[in-house]
């Protein structure tokens, strides 16, 4: 399966952008990238996915680079409740199911 | 509303006292899942099922067991519960379990066995 890096924190200042990277260095070419994100220890939240194309829906909007290598989530207008870890993940499809492999995740503090 | 539902929420357990987590999802998803969480280890894979009556291991099966006799039910049991079982248990459902779909998550449920 693709690993994924990410950077372990970030910070944002409330009604920023967030901009959180991910390098997926390994991906194939039918991988797609999923985000989520995990608000303290509740259920981890679908946010968006992509295969090659940027994505956009009503909570984030996905970069995708060109080779695939890597990609950004940003949320454009980050409020307190954004807090969370979010994690960025690639699943390889085997066996017939896409398996959902969580790293650490990326931790971002938005602050006042 | 769409979601997944697990019960109970918390739970305190004495050691080797059988136990069951029910998981229930209202989007006739085909694909389920048992995650655990624990701290440094982040979101570990149990058990998983495509679809009715079909269920295999994830990556920490040991101690745990499933059954998929509905579409819409996904039941975690922990036959002999021990300590090393004390941990935060999710539940996911996905529409199938290939590429493009979104999983759901329920609220999790909170293991103490002591």
């Amino acid at each position: 399966d693709a690993k994924t890096t990410q950077p372990p924190s970030m910070d944002c200042a409330e009604g920023r952008a967030a901009n959180l990277p991910c390098n997926h260095s390994t991906i194939s070419g039918n991988e797609y990238v999923y985000w989520y994100r995990q608000i303290h220890s509740q259920g981890p939240q679908y946010i968006i996915h992509g295969l090659k194309n940027n994505e956009t829906n009503e909570m984030a909007s996905l970069i995708i680079t060109e080779d695939r290598k890597s990609s950004t989530l940003i949320l454009p207008h980050a409020t307190l409740r954004d807090t969370a870890v979010y994690y960025c993940i690639a699943p390889l499809l085997s066996g017939g199911y896409n398996k959902l492999i969580f790293g650490a995740g990326t931790r971002l503090a938005v602050h006042p | 509303e769409a979601q997944v539902t697990q019960n109970p929420r918390y739970l305190i357990t004495v050691t080797g006292k059988k136990l069951t987590v029910t998981c229930s999802q209202n989007m006739n998803h085909e694909y389920m899942s048992w995650y655990r969480q624990d701290p440094g280890l982040g979101l570990r894979q149990i058990y998983y099922s495509m679809n009715v009556e079909v269920t295999d291991k994830g990556d920490v099966p040991e101690g745990y067991k499933v059954s998929r006799k509905e579409k819409r039910n996904f039941p975690l049991i922990l036959e002999s519960p021990s300590p090393n079982q004390t941990s935060l248990y999710f539940c996911a459902s996905s529409l199938s379990g290939t590429g493009g779909t979104e999983a759901f998550f329920g609220q999790g449920t909170r293991l103490t066995v002591v």
